[in-house]
């Protein structure tokens, strides 16, 4: 009965590849985040979706891309892996709003 | 430009001792400063939100409080449970939904 759920949970992949992590919430939220950890702790929002339209847009790359098939999931697929981008990616949900919620994580290497 | 600030960077306690964390922010227009507590390897786990200053919330050992400018939690009496990072997040009026995080105090509570 988890309420924010990311998968793969640990991904270990080379320079230049090509990947996806996915993130699903069953809080019946409306608002979907994707947040950006890096090696110093340092949470920083990247994307969200409100009832599957993009509201916030940070200065990302756009090798990546947010994708949202419905509420109550949202999807980061990675283009052209590089090192810079090894991470843990959380995602988030809220309804209204209000408090988010963050998922274990998802913990990015590239080499 | 908007700042969120965390001092100290690492504090470590003897059960017991208590101590209060800081969280000074510099934004225009606070619609919520919410704090969260993170364990390795997890992710962000909801605590408080503070709307306004003079407002207080408490939970167990810790308690958030806010003036207009910083935000502190207290940790009373803590125990080894209580470790963890401890990171505090400003939403402002015109970035709704937006958070943006202090870089969080470590805290070690040893027995």
């Amino acid at each position: 009965d988890t309420a924010v759920s990311q998968t793969p949970k640990y991904l270990v992949t080379q320079m230049g590849n090509d990947k996806s992590i996915k993130c699903e919430q069953n809080l019946g939220h409306d608002t979907m985040y994707w947040y950006k950890q890096d090696s110093k702790k340092f949470l920083k929002i990247m994307f969200s979706y409100n009832n599957k339209e993009l509201i916030i847009n940070e200065t990302v790359p756009n090798r990546f891309s947010p994708k949202s098939p419905d509420k109550a999931h949202l999807n980061l697929h990675i283009n052209s892996l590089e090192l810079g981008d090894s991470a843990v990616y959380f995602c988030a949900s809220t309804r209204g709003g209000e408090t988010q919620y963050f998922g274990p994580g998802t913990r990015l290497l590239v080499l | 430009e908007d700042q969120v600030t965390q001092s100290p960077e690492a504090l470590r306690l003897q059960e017991g001792e208590s101590s209060s964390l800081n969280c000074s922010y510099t934004v225009s227009g606070l619609r919520g400063l919410f704090w969260y507590r993170q364990d390795p390897g997890k992710g962000p786990e909801f605590l408080f939100t503070l709307y306004s200053a003079g407002e207080e919330k408490e939970k167990e050992r810790l308690k958030a409080t806010l003036t207009k400018k910083e935000s502190f939690l207290h940790i009373t009496a803590p125990k080894p449970e209580d470790s963890a990072t401890y990171l505090c997040a400003a939403e402002t009026t015109d970035s709704w939904g937006k958070l943006q995080f202090g870089a969080g105090t470590q805290v070690v509570v040893t027995p």
